[in-house]
């Protein structure tokens, strides 16, 4: 299995301009997570789904934020104007109860706004 | 709600010698799951070990060991004979076992293996 796959690796943008982070869970998982990773706050939980269904966005900083997932294989978190605080490590993982109790993670996306 | 705690943020031990990253967490549910990743300097996350709040062994992965303690709402990693490649970030994390999934991770320990 290819594990969890994040796009872009790196990510340098101006404030105010939109910017999207993608997704592709490992294949057969059921769970997807966002997290946000800073010096400050520590690894964050952003949103997770269930079968596709956002379950929890209350980690979801404000409206600025959006996450989708469309279907199983393909998830995107969007930021729309972006600011300098956004800047972090974002993370996507994933899960499956039927297969074991750990979630797996992608590489991550490094966000830089300027 | 669920919290963790990890008062360790740098720790510096000498190779080959075996190493006790702390983790402490609080919750209100009858069943839960723990678990420390590893995050080295190129940034993944790593799974390493999970303890249920039902078993009675402490789980063990390799060099990796977990001192679970219920009582004490403890769940220590231990990774013996440490080597240089065990530098990184080390987090602490729980979930529930039934109903949401989320992970919910402590501050991490930085730990340094010298040569």
């Amino acid at each position: 299995d290819a594990g969890v796959i994040q796009s872009p690796r790196h990510e340098v943008t101006e404030m105010g301009q939109e910017v999207t982070l993608r997704c592709k869970p490992i294949s057969g998982h059921d769970y997807l997570f966002w997290y946000r990773q800073t010096m400050m706050r520590g690894l964050e939980l952003l949103i997770y789904f269930n079968n596709n269904v956002p379950i929890d966005d209350s980690g979801m900083p404000e409206d600025r934020f959006s996450a989708k997932m469309p279907n199983a294989s393909f998830s995107t978190l969007k930021i729309q104007p972006s600011e300098p605080r956004d800047s972090a490590v974002y993370f996507c993982a994933s899960s499956s109860i039927d297969r074991g109790p750990e979630a797996f993670f992608g590489q991550g996306t490094r966000l830089t706004v300027v | 709600a669920q919290k963790i705690t990890q008062t360790q943020p740098g720790m510096f031990v000498q190779e080959k010698e075996a190493v006790t990253l702390d983790c402490t967490y609080d919750t209100s549910d009858q069943s839960y799951g723990l678990f420390w990743y590893k995050q080295p300097s190129s940034g993944e996350m790593i799974f390493l070990i999970y303890q249920g709040s039902y078993d009675e062994q402490n789980a063990t992965e390799g060099r990796y060991s977990l001192n679970f303690q219920k009582a004490r709402k403890s769940a220590n990693l231990v990774i013996s004979a440490s080597q240089l490649g065990d530098s990184a970030m080390y987090f602490c994390a729980m979930r529930k076992i039934q109903g949401a999934q989320k992970l919910v991770f402590g501050q991490g320990t930085r730990l340094t293996i010298n040569p």
